[in-house]
């Protein structure tokens, strides 16, 4: 069973890079899956960041997009968000996720993380 | 600019009621919709994908029916585990992937 947990710094300060890690455990993220990163600020809903492929294909929240970049680590089983140039606007819990493929076309993600906080603070 | 609406924002009900919440897009997704369930403080669990396909492990109370812009999530007989944040998701029109805003169902 695929299990995912995110790390990373709790704290980045203004105008910083975030930088989060999704490891994936008891499965391999060479199979045909896609790996998902999603937030939710506090008392907010669920806002979808983006995604990749294991082949380094991926898709950005086109409200995002100039700010993100999500990577995968085949050596190390794992796939990474980027948040450059944030604000307090990028405080939020930051979770991962991943869709099989058969599931793709519905993004259907049945698997999470429990999820990160980040504070983005001076 | 496309939309997903759910109805209503929170909802109060009791042990063993019926509940129906409701999502709305503002143009056709076919069958694009799936429902999640959030309990405070833990990530979104897949209840329903495919408008009306349970995923494995969720318990047959749930139930969800709608095609083109309206979509249903119906909780048969609530339980006390039930009382949690429900959200649609969209995946007709992407980017981005889109959420509704959220449903919290409360104990009446």
């Amino acid at each position: 069973q695929v299990r995912l947990q995110e790390s990373g710094p709790g704290l980045v300060k203004p105008s910083g890079t975030l930088s989060l890690t999704c490891a994936v455990s008891g499965g391999s993220i060479n199979n045909t899956d896609w790996w998902i990163w999603v937030r939710q600020a506090p008392g907010k809903g669920l806002e979808w960041i983006g995604e990749v492929y294991h082949s380094g294909t991926t898709r950005y929240n086109p409200s995002l997009k100039s700010r993100v970049t999500i990577s995968v680590d085949k050596s190390r089983n794992q796939f990474s968000l980027k948040l450059r140039s944030v604000s307090a606007a990028d405080t939020a819990v930051y979770f991962c996720s991943r869709i099989v493929a058969a599931k793709y076309y519905f993004y259907a993600m049945d698997v999470w993380g429990r999820g990160t906080a980040v504070t983005v603070s001076s | 600019d496309f939309q997903v609406t759910q109805s209503p924002s929170s909802l109060s009900a009791s042990v063993g009621d019926r509940v129906t919440i409701t999502c709305r897009a503002s143009q056709s997704i076919t069958n694009y919709l799936n429902w999640y369930q959030q309990r405070p403080g833990t990530a979104p669990r897949l209840l329903i994908y495919a408008t009306s396909n349970l995923q494995s492990g969720v318990p047959s109370r749930f139930s969800g029916s709608g095609s083109g812009t309206d979509f249903t999530l119906t909780i048969s007989r609530l339980q006390p585990e039930d009382f949690a944040t429900y959200y649609c998701q969209q995946s007709y029109t992407t980017p981005p992937i889109t959420f509704g805003q959220g449903t919290r169902l409360e104990i009446k």
